[in-house]
């Protein structure tokens, strides 16, 4: 059964830092990886999209990676800002199940 | 281009009553899903459709139910309405099913009294 965890639970940094938040999967038939945000109360807004035969995406200030064989990402925010500020959400499209599976999310703070 | 669109955005119930949410996809999608958001479970799937097909169940019970439409739009219905069916319930549309990127709406909040 495929599973996502994400490390860590919570972050808090200064403004201006560079981060890395790591999501891990269990079972690495996986279509694709998706990093998405989500502000308080609100919907998903989806960042990056790395395809299974990808190692990495770029958008603006965030790049994301891929290690299917070891069952890993990253998403390296740099220069962070206080409007970085919100939940941010991995998930796998699972290639046995055929769903998209979760994490449960790191939680970020950029104080000024 | 526009977005998912979801309403309504907040319903408040009572116990034992049926809600039906709907979802409008990004034009030319033809894969909606459905998710519940929970502070204690996180987001879990409740159903996927594509070309009004149910392709893909969650584990919930049978009060949950779905369908979508020919242009592609899907409701979801609860019926008989616990307090603890109380979340966000998030679509999900995307081109081709799980190889493409899936874009959310806003979400509907749903209150059970």
């Amino acid at each position: 059964k495929q599973e996502v965890t994400q490390i860590p639970a919570a972050l808090s940094v200064p403004e201006g830092e560079n981060l890395v938040l790591n999501c891990s999967f269990t079972d690495s038939a996986i279509y694709n990886l998706q990093w998405f945000r989500q502000d308080p109360g609100k919907g998903l807004t989806s960042l990056l999209l790395i395809q299974s035969s990808q190692r990495e995406q770029t958008s603006g200030r965030l790049n994301a990676s891929l290690d299917k064989s070891s069952g890993r990402s990253t998403l390296y925010i740099a220069a962070s800002q206080p409007g970085d500020s919100a939940t941010y959400l991995c998930a796998v499209s699972d290639g046995n199940t055929d769903k998209l599976i979760f994490g449960t999310g790191t939680r970020l703070q950029v104080f000024p | 281009k526009a977005g998912v669109t979801q309403t309504p955005r907040y319903l408040i119930k009572t116990r034992g009553q049926q809600v039906t949410l709907s979802c409008s996809p990004i034009s030319g999608h033809r894969s909606v899903s459905w998710y519940q958001q929970t502070p204690g479970q996180g987001l879990q799937f409740l159903f996927e459709y594509f070309s009004e097909t149910q392709r893909n169940k969650g584990n919930f019970p049978g009060r949950f139910s779905g369908r979508q439409f020919s242009n592609s739009r899907s409701e979801m219905n609860v019926s008989t309405l616990e307090l603890g069916d109380s979340a966000l319930y998030l679509c999900a549309s995307s081109l081709n099913r799980l190889t493409t990127e899936a874009f959310f709406g806003q979400g509907t909040r749903l209150t059970v009294v």
